[in-house]
């Protein structure tokens, strides 16, 4: 299995321009979530989707951020407008949700440079 | 609400010596409970995680802790470090029927030649 595949690793850009990010979870997963991690705030949870619907999105920061689930096997995040305060890794990882007690699987991240 | 605490931001032992990583929860469920870990650049990896079997559990890469509900603690153990196992390692709890993840803060161990 291939993991959780995200695009790109590496983004920098310019305040003020919009920014997607995309994860592609494993396959067979109905779980998926984003998050966040900085120094200042560790991990934070972002979004939660269950089967392609987003459950949680309780943790997105602004009306700036949005995400979007259009089938089993591909997610983005966009930040629109982008500003430096939003320079941060951001994870997507992907789990099996019938078995509560199953693990995350995390993809590399990408890390967003906002300048 | 629950949450999870790791004591210890920053963890340094000479290599060969013992890895103890404390992590303690707070909930009046015992949840299920996780370690994983981040190598530089990388996503998160799960080492072991707890479910309410065995409460001394084994993971990847010789670690493992045991759940202690009398102190509410699911500490991480090695009893050698390797050079290798330089990392950030985080803490993670579930209640069971609910998908929030809840994530220490993480301790970054480091190991010294």
């Amino acid at each position: 299995d291939a993991g959780v595949i995200q695009s790109p690793r590496h983004e920098v850009t310019e305040m003020g321009q919009e920014v997607t990010l995309r994860c592609k979870p494993i396959s067979g997963h109905n779980s998926l979530f984003w998050y966040r991690q900085t120094m200042m705030r560790g991990l934070e949870l972002l979004i939660y989707f269950n089967n392609n619907v987003p459950i949680d999105d309780s943790g997105m920061p602004e009306d700036r951020f949005s995400a979007k689930m259009p089938n089993a096997s591909f997610s983005t995040l966009k930040i629109q407008p982008s500003e430096p305060r939003d320079s941060a890794v951001y994870f997507c990882a992907s789990s099996i949700r019938t078995i509560n007690t199953g693990e995350l699987f995390f993809g590399e991240g990408s890390r967003l440079t906002v300048l | 609400a629950q949450s999870v605490t790791q004591l210890g931001s920053h963890v340094s032992v000479s290599e060969g010596a013992l890895v103890l990583l404390r992590c303690n929860y707070s909930s009046s469920v015992p949840p299920y409970l996780f370690w994983y870990v981040q190598y530089p650049n990388q996503g998160l990896q799960l080492l072991l995680k707890y479910t309410s079997a065995a409460t001394l559990v084994k993971g990847i890469n010789g670690f493992e802790a045991e759940f202690k509900k009398s102190e509410t603690s699911f500490h991480l153990t090695k009893p050698s470090a390797h050079m290798s196992d330089a990392a950030e390692y985080f803490c993670a709890a579930i209640t069971s029927g609910t998908y929030k993840y809840i994530f220490g803060t993480g301790t970054r161990l480091k190991v010294l030649a």
